[in-house]
């Protein structure tokens, strides 16, 4: 079935660091790919996502590209703020699907 | 209005009690969700609602019972808990375009975080 792989968290960094998170995913079809993201005590909030392979989605500075090649989908951001302190979820739904396939979820926290 | 909007924000009850949960939309969406999700842990799809039909059920235990009113509002009704249903639940919503080969993005409400003693 499908699956979606993040890399294990809790990541801290630094106020301006470069932000990496990696997601891989496993799929029949062709899926959309997702990226939420959930601050303390909220519901999960759209990110960006991408459709199809060598998209890239973007928003608030964030960016990640569908890789078909390496089914990846990883999350990067040049310059990181304390405000970007939550949880991501890289999640996928393939084509006619309803059902969202999420990663375990990545904990960032952001030091000024 | 892009909000997906849920109530209670929290909610204790004894495993005795009966409740409900209310989530609302107004984009047009004809696909509405319940998801359960623990400390820690990604959300966990309990029901889906496809134009106004239930048409996922994950195995979820009878004491959860959903209900689809209309296209706008989703319920979820609660009867003899148990502690281990402690959790935040999640509402969404998207536009269901599965026939037409396209998938929308899931709307997540602000959840309710459900006690049971």
């Amino acid at each position: 079935g499908d699956s979606v792989t993040q890399m294990e968290g809790p990541v801290t960094l630094s106020e301006e660091a470069f932000l990496t998170i990696n997601c891989t995913y496993t799929a029949t079809g062709y899926p959309s790919l997702f990226w939420y993201v959930q601050y303390p005590g909220e519901g999960l909030q759209l990110l960006l996502k991408a459709t199809k392979a060598d998209d890239k989605g973007s928003n608030k500075g964030f960016e990640a590209t569908y890789r078909k090649e390496t089914t990846s989908f990883h999350l990067e951001k040049g310059s990181v703020q304390v405000s970007d302190s939550a949880v991501y979820f890289c999640a996928l739904s393939d084509q006619g699907a309803q059902k969202l396939v999420f990663g375990q979820g990545t904990r960032l926290t952001i030091n000024p | 209005d892009t909000e997906v909007t849920q109530t209670p924000k929290h909610l204790v009850m004894g495993m005795t009690n009966k409740k409900s949960l209310k989530c609302e939309q107004h984009m047009g969406h004809r696909a509405m969700y319940w998801y359960k999700q623990k400390a820690k842990k990604p959300p966990e799809l309990m029901f889906v609602y496809s134009y106004e039909k239930l048409s996922i059920n994950e195995s979820v235990p009878s004491r959860f019972s959903p209900e689809c009113p209309n296209s706008s509002l989703l319920n979820l009704h609660l009867h003899a808990l148990q502690p281990e249903d402690s959790a935040l639940y999640l509402c969404a919503s998207s536009q269901d375009r599965r026939l037409a080969g396209i998938y929308n993005e899931q709307f997540f409400g602000p959840g309710t975080r459900l006690t049971v003693l």
